[in-house]
């Protein structure tokens, strides 16, 4: 079965410093990745989605960037986080019937 | 215009009611439609796909108007385990996006 992985759990940064997140999915080739994020009582935000290896796709131009260095891992990085960065960040895959699947989430706190 | 628009709610209902929830969309494009469900501090779940004749499952009914590009969800004999906040969610033609509501809250009370 498929499964995904998404961590840390938690994180807790000041502002300007770096950040990386990372996701991995298992089970499954070649899905569709997704990175979102979700401010407090708000809907999820697209940031961005990967359909291959090398292949990102940015929805909202902002502090972000998206790297997908290898088929099944998907990283969401930054030079230098901002206050508005802070939410619950959320990975995602979809499959063939185009069901998305989440990771359990990051909740960032940028102070 | 946003291209998913969903009440944030909340409904606030006793148990046993029955609620229902609408979804507006605005892409007449959209080839696929789904209710996630997200608990308070976790990732959405998928409830339920939404065909266009309209499914159902248990106590849960989905039905997609493409005339009026709206989706609905109705919730029968409602539980307070079904306290939650319900995502609509739709994707365009080449399947490679997904767009969420904002979600709609759900308050079920003794």
């Amino acid at each position: 079965s498929q499964t995904i992985h998404q961590w840390p759990a938690t994180l807790v940064q000041p502002v300007g410093s770096p950040l990386s997140l990372e996701c991995t999915v298992e089970g499954t080739s070649n899905p569709n990745l997704y990175w979102y994020r979700q401010a407090a009582g708000r809907g999820l935000q697209l940031l961005f989605y990967s359909v291959g290896i090398g292949q990102i796709s940015s929805e909202v131009p902002q502090n972000l960037s998206a790297s997908r260095p290898q088929d099944r891992q998907f990283i969401l990085s930054s030079k230098k986080l901002l206050l508005s960065d802070s939410g619950f960040y959320l990975c995602a895959w979809s499959t063939s019937s185009h069901i998305q699947y989440f990771g359990a989430g990051t909740r960032l706190s940028v102070l | 215009r946003k291209e998913v628009e969903q009440d944030p709610g909340p409904f606030n209902v006793p148990e046993g009611a029955t609620v229902a929830f609408n979804c507006t969309y605005s892409n007449s494009a959209s080839q696929s439609f789904f209710w996630y469900r997200q608990d308070c501090r976790k990732e959405p779940k998928l409830l339920m796909s939404v065909y266009s004749s309209g499914n159902e499952d248990g106590r849960f009914t989905a039905q997609l108007n493409r005339a009026s590009q709206y989706i609905s969800l109705l919730i029968r004999d409602s539980k307070l385990s079904d306290s939650a906040t319900y995502l609509c969610v739709v994707s365009p033609y080449n399947f490679n996006k997904f767009y969420f509501g904002s979600g709609t809250k759900l308050n079920v009370k003794p």
